[in-house]
């Protein structure tokens, strides 16, 4: 079974300049998640789905931050323009998305975003 | 509001010690709770998890058991290997809250041979 691909796995960008980073989660999984990791944090929840749906983006800095999930398949999460607080892992996972809070979340290797 | 409190790293560790790793956690109702672990170089894998109270988690020699008396989740390896090196996070998710994880900050842990 394949897992979750993430693109591309490194990117340093310059501050102001735009970013986009691609998932595609296991077949079948209902639920995406996008997550951000700071060096020496926990994930931190951007944005859920549930198949083409937003379930919780309450932490998703709206004013640069947007992800879409358009055939309920693979996702784009895009920084437009990007600070350099924004340098961090970009984790995506998806879920089955029919079980309950015990459901397992499989993880891709993650975009490292670097800015300058 | 719901947390999880993991004990600070590094922890570092000779081949064949005894592995403890504390997580404790605050949340209301039951939640469900998880060991994560993230290899250099890799994305997070699950590592183990447990529904209810007294469930005891078990994967790769490690083990976890959900203890609401004390609110924690401790994660324990009788042998580690330098194989086990890595970063270990707990975590929790709330009945109806979407499955959404509430994540500890990660223990890293180093193995020398």
């Amino acid at each position: 079974e394949a897992g979750v691909a993430q693109s591309p796995r490194y990117k340093i960008i310059e501050k102001r300049q735009s970013v986009a980073f691609w998932c595609n989660p296991i077949s079948g999984h209902a639920t995406l998640y996008w997550y951000q990791q700071i060096l020496g944090q926990g994930p931190k929840l951007l944005i859920q789905f549930q198949n083409n749906g937003v379930v919780d983006d309450s932490q998703l800095p709206k004013d640069r931050f947007s992800a879409e999930r358009l055939k309920g398949v693979d996702s784009t999460l895009k920084i437009q323009p990007a600070k350099l607080e924004d340098s961090a892992v970009y984790l995506c996972a998806s879920s089955l998305g029919t079980s309950g809070r015990a459901e397992t979340q499989y993880f891709g290797p993650g975009t490292r975003l670097l800015v300058l | 509001g719901n947390s999880v409190t993991q004990m600070e790293g590094p922890v570092t560790l000779s081949e064949e010690a005894f592995l403890t790793i504390n997580c404790t956690y605050t949340a209301t109702g039951y939640p469900s709770l998880f060991w994560y672990v993230q290899y250099p170089g890799e994305g997070l894998q699950l590592l183990l998890k447990a529904t209810k109270a007294d469930d005891k988690g078990s994967n790769k020699g490690f083990e976890a058991t959900y203890r609401k008396e004390t609110t924690s989740f401790h994660l324990e390896k009788g042998s580690v290997q330098v194989s086990d090196s890595a970063v270990y996070f707990c975590a929790l998710s709330r009945p109806g809250n979407n499955r959404k994880l509430i994540w500890g900050l990660g223990t890293s842990l180093a193995v020398n041979p």
